[in-house]
């Protein structure tokens, strides 16, 4: 099972500044196969990334990702107030499909 | 538009089994994989496992080998999440999530709103 760990815990910023979340792995993912999800409280998930670094539908520009093998990012360029929420990493290439326990992005 | 409607809150006695719907809409069925992940209070997501609706093939996470089943019909493009032998570790929000594309490897794009499932004696 490839564990993903998340750091930091939580992220303690304000708008208008940059977000850098990252996302290690266990054991090399193929960065196809890496992806960032957004989850407010109460809500489902929302999927930001995909394949490490492609944009999902309808997400914007500020959102970003990158990386490869077992160390990944996701940037926010410039927070919105909306953007204040926690975020998870996944790995889909190999089965378990595992998430990263997540990183709470709150305002300062 | 593409949507997810999962079936109400459930409260169950500790060994009892659990039932959950995912009704699709918006989309052709058989054309993507379902995947179920719950999330417990307070805490990060869990993948189950997922149901491909075409063939009705599964693929269950080791922990939850023996006490899940995941079925759907295809009649009704619903898919269902039945875990059995339930226990107040069990007590989560249980989600449905559809692939993003047609494979067993693909991150999960739409996402049902969640079905609370209360473990309690």
């Amino acid at each position: 099972e490839i564990v993903l760990t998340q750091s930091p815990g939580t992220l303690s910023l304000s708008p208008g500044e940059r977000a850098t979340l990252s996302c290690r792995a266990s054991q090399s993912v193929s960065s196809t196969y890496l992806a960032w999800y957004q989850q407010k409280p109460g809500q489902a998930p929302r999927l930001l990334i995909h394949g490490a670094s492609s944009r999902a539908t309808g997400i914007p520009d500020r959102f970003s990702g990158s990386g490869s093998g077992t160390d990944f990012t996701l940037t926010i360029s410039r927070l919105e107030p909306e953007d204040f929420a926690v975020y998870y990493c996944q790995q889909y290439g190999s089965s378990p499909i595992t998430f990263g326990q997540g990183t709470r992005l709150e305002i300062k | 538009q593409v949507q997810l409607v999962q079936s109400g809150a459930e409260v169950k006695k500790p060994g009892a089994s659990v039932k959950v719907s995912c009704k699709a809409s918006g989309y052709i069925f058989t054309g993507y994989y379902i995947h179920w992940v719950r999330q417990a209070p307070g805490q990060g997501l869990e993948w189950m496992g997922w149901i491909n609706p075409n063939s009705g093939g599964t693929n269950y996470a080791q922990k939850f080998q023996g006490r899940v089943t995941m079925t759907r019909d295809t009649s009704i493009s619903t898919a269902y999440m039945e875990l059995s032998r339930v226990t107040s570790d069990d007590t989560a929000v249980y989600y449905c999530a559809r692939d993003l594309v047609y494979s067993t490897s693909s991150p999960f794009d739409y996402w049902g709103q969640g079905t609370l499932v209360t473990v309690s004696s």
